[in-house]
């Protein structure tokens, strides 16, 4: 049993480069979310799905997209990459967005420069 | 404004003692709460869990501890071992249908 999958694992990308996180699961949970955390900080939550076909922002959307794809696969995607998004991305999910533990990805290690 | 913060950002403990990390929170709607683990390089991983109509919730070696009348959570790691060095976060549900709102962490240092 996979969990959460992300790919990938490492990035480095240039200032003004695109790239897509991908995140999938094999839980067939409802809700999935993506985070970023820096040095210091806890987890951010910069998008989440709380169900199939839905999106919403968290704390930090700025400078990022997200699709939901189907129920297993949330993308997150930056469309013009900045020094500012350098960090440790996370992928999560969870059965239902009303509370519940959610299961986390190993994380996408992005570097901008 | 409103955050889930922990009151120390690390803690050094001695394998055999027995730990306890501390988290305020500020929203008195949140309902539930989770405490998670991350080991270096890793993502978070689930400890425990409660609701808000408990006060108390024991698993194995772990008790989370909810005072709502201060807002304030506490993870209670028993016998701590070299094993359970790493980053405790406390998160919180705010909202039914959002997200958990994560807390800045508290690394966990355990000398043998």
């Amino acid at each position: 049993n996979a969990g959460v999958t992300q790919t990938p694992k490492f990035q480095v990308l240039k200032t003004g480069q695109s790239m897509t996180l991908q995140c999938a699961q094999d839980m067939n949970h409802n809700s999935m979310y993506w985070y970023r955390q820096d040095p210091g900080m806890g987890l951010r939550l910069i998008y989440y799905s709380a169900s199939e076909g839905t999106t919403d922002k968290g704390e930090v959307p700025n400078g990022y997209n997200v699709s939901r794809l189907n129920k297993r696969e949330f993308s997150l995607r930056l469309e013009s990459a900045a020094p500012s998004q350098t960090s440790v991305y996370f992928c999560a999910s969870s059965a239902s967005p009303t509370g519940g533990e959610a299961f986390f990805g190993q994380g996408t290690r992005l570097t901008v420069v | 404004g409103e955050n889930v913060g922990l009151h120390l950002p690390t803690l050094s403990v001695q394998e055999g003692d027995n730990s306890i990390i501390n988290c305020a929170y500020s929203n008195s709607a949140s309902d539930y709460f989770i405490w998670y683990k991350q080991e270096s390089g890793k993502g978070p991983q689930f400890i425990i869990d409660i609701r808000s109509n408990m006060d108390k919730r024991q698993g194995q070696r772990v008790t989370v501890l909810l005072n709502k009348t201060v807002k304030h959570l506490s993870l209670q790691i028993a016998a701590t071992q070299p094993g359970d060095s790493a980053v405790y976060f406390c998160a919180e549900n705010r909202q039914a249908g959002t997200a958990l709102i994560f807390g800045k962490g508290t690394t966990l240092s355990v000398s043998s």
